[in-house]
């Protein structure tokens, strides 16, 4: 079945850029649409943004500024940048596939990866 | 941007016990596009409900969801002791918005 793996470093500088990658096996990227989401150590969930396979892109418009999410249909793997990042940034940051049932309507969240802690400190 | 506001906060029940949780928008959510998610501490979250009332795969009858417009609520029957988790609401009609969760706990 399909699976999402996040990787990236655990640690970033204040004002510095988070780097996530999220590697999708079991399955093909292509067709689909694929979102990062994050949750701060004890608190809710917010969505970043999503891509679909084609390099389309839709974002938060709170961090939209700051967000850069890209495809490699290729390594099977979609990835994520934060720029300028801040302890507010602070969060597990989950991969998530982006389902939809029709091209036409909007998707959900159907498949997660496990999600990985990035903390943002000097 | 669509507000999610979940209640109650915390939900203290027992095993066997009906659970009611609910999910207000602060405007209509277009064509009930609306998830239900479980998260278990050190989880990610989990697929329950889409469209409002359609259950995702593999996911237990004692678990529907309904409401339309800016009403939404999650029911469990039956809790079991494994259903003792948060669960968080998500409109994906107009970007894509969560709430801010309900626990439910064992009381």
């Amino acid at each position: 079945q399909v699976q999402l793996q996040e990787s990236g470093p655990g640690l970033v500088k204040p004002s510095e850029t988070l780097s996530l990658t999220c590697t999708v096996s079991g399955g093909s990227i292509s067709s689909y649409y694929w979102s990062w989401i994050r949750q701060p150590p004890g608190k809710g969930l917010e969505w970043i943004g999503y891509i679909y396979y084609s390099g389309s892109t839709n974002y938060n418009p709170s961090l939209k500024s700051r967000v850069t999410i890209s495809v490699d249909t290729s390594k099977n793997q979609f990835s994520l940048k934060l720029s300028s990042v801040t302890a507010a940034d602070t969060a597990v940051y989950y991969c998530a596939r982006d389902y939809r049932r029709t091209t036409v309507t909007p998707g959900y969240f159907d498949l997660w990866g496990r999600g990985t802690l990035v903390t943002v400190s000097s | 941007e669509i507000v999610l506001t979940q209640s109650p906060g915390t939900l203290s029940l027992s095993p066997g016990e009906r659970a009611t949780l609910s999910c207000r928008a602060s405007q209509s959510v277009s064509s009930s596009y609306l998830a239900w998610y479980q998260q278990k501490p050190g989880q990610a979250p989990r697929l329950l409900i889409y469209g409002a009332s359609s259950r995702a795969t593999g996911i237990p009858d004692r678990f529907s969801g309904s409401g339309s417009g800016t009403d939404f609520t999650l029911t469990i029957s039956r809790l079991e002791p494994e259903d003792f988790a948060v669960y968080y609401c998500q409109q994906y009609g107009s970007s894509r918005t969560f709430g801010g969760g309900t626990k439910v706990e064992i009381k």
